[in-house]
């Protein structure tokens, strides 16, 4: 069974940082492209950030391109989010998702229970 | 960007009866190479995370109820439960993976008249 772990979220300062981490299970991560995706509190879903299968290739979002840094370990099955210079409209519920393939061009399939990074001061 | 339009934003429908939410694309998702629309269907419901319905427009993904199914091409893409039943009561959403930013619809609320 495939199985997303989110963790990291927090209460932050504007400006500061954070890194998520989403531990992934029952399939082999480095075939599967990876992606972030938020949800600010009662709106929408917003794409953030997506990894090919293997790191080979990244792809941001304009709001969050220069500030967030997406990579995996595959030693440890693991995906991160590196968030810095963070703002108050950065807050919300970051949910890490599986992609159907290696390519970012696939569908996004299985997600995370989701991790909250609420940026405040 | 390709910007998600969907319609209606929210709709009450009897139990038993058809669903049907639309989603427009700015520009065509079907890529040519392999002649499949980059489009996907999303289920969410209240305190959980989207899950998947309908990949490449109409495909159905393995566990989903048959009465929900997905259909068009190009710009314009149709989600349609067949017989609501309470458990779908949900923000359904749409999203283009043809080119990034791999955008989302805003959403439509389905809930039971």
């Amino acid at each position: 069974e495939v199985q997303l772990l989110e963790s990291g979220g927090g209460l932050v300062q504007p400006g500061g940082s954070l890194r998520l981490s989403c531990a992934a299970s029952g399939f082999t991560f480095s075939s599967y492209a990876m992606s972030w995706v938020r949800q600010a509190p009662g709106k929408g879903l917003e794409w953030v950030s997506d990894i090919s299968g293997g790191g080979g290739t990244t792809y941001y979002a304009d709001s969050v391109k220069g500030r967030f840094t997406i990579s995996t370990d595959n030693s440890k099955n693991t995906l991160y989010l590196q968030m810095n210079s963070l703002r108050a409209e950065d807050t919300a519920v970051y949910y890490c998702a599986k992609k159907e393939g290696g390519s970012c061009y696939s569908a996004t399939g299985v997600w995370g229970q989701g991790t909250t990074v609420t940026v405040s001061s | 960007d390709i910007v998600m339009t969907q319609s209606p934003d929210s709709l009450a429908v009897s139990l038993g009866e058809r669903a049907t939410i639309n989603c427009k694309s700015s520009q065509s998702v079907l890529f040519s190479s392999n002649n499949k629309n980059h489009l996907v269907w999303y289920q969410q419901k209240a305190g959980q995370p989207p899950k998947l319905l309908i990949y490449w427009a109409s495909t159905r993904e393995s566990g989903v109820p048959d009465r929900f199914s997905g259909s068009g091409s190009g710009t314009d893409f149709t989600l349609t439960i067949s017989s609501l039943q309470a458990e779908d009561v949900a923000v359904y959403y749409c999203q283009q993976y043809y080119s990034t930013p791999f955008t989302f619809g805003p959403g439509t609320k389905v809930n039971i008249k």
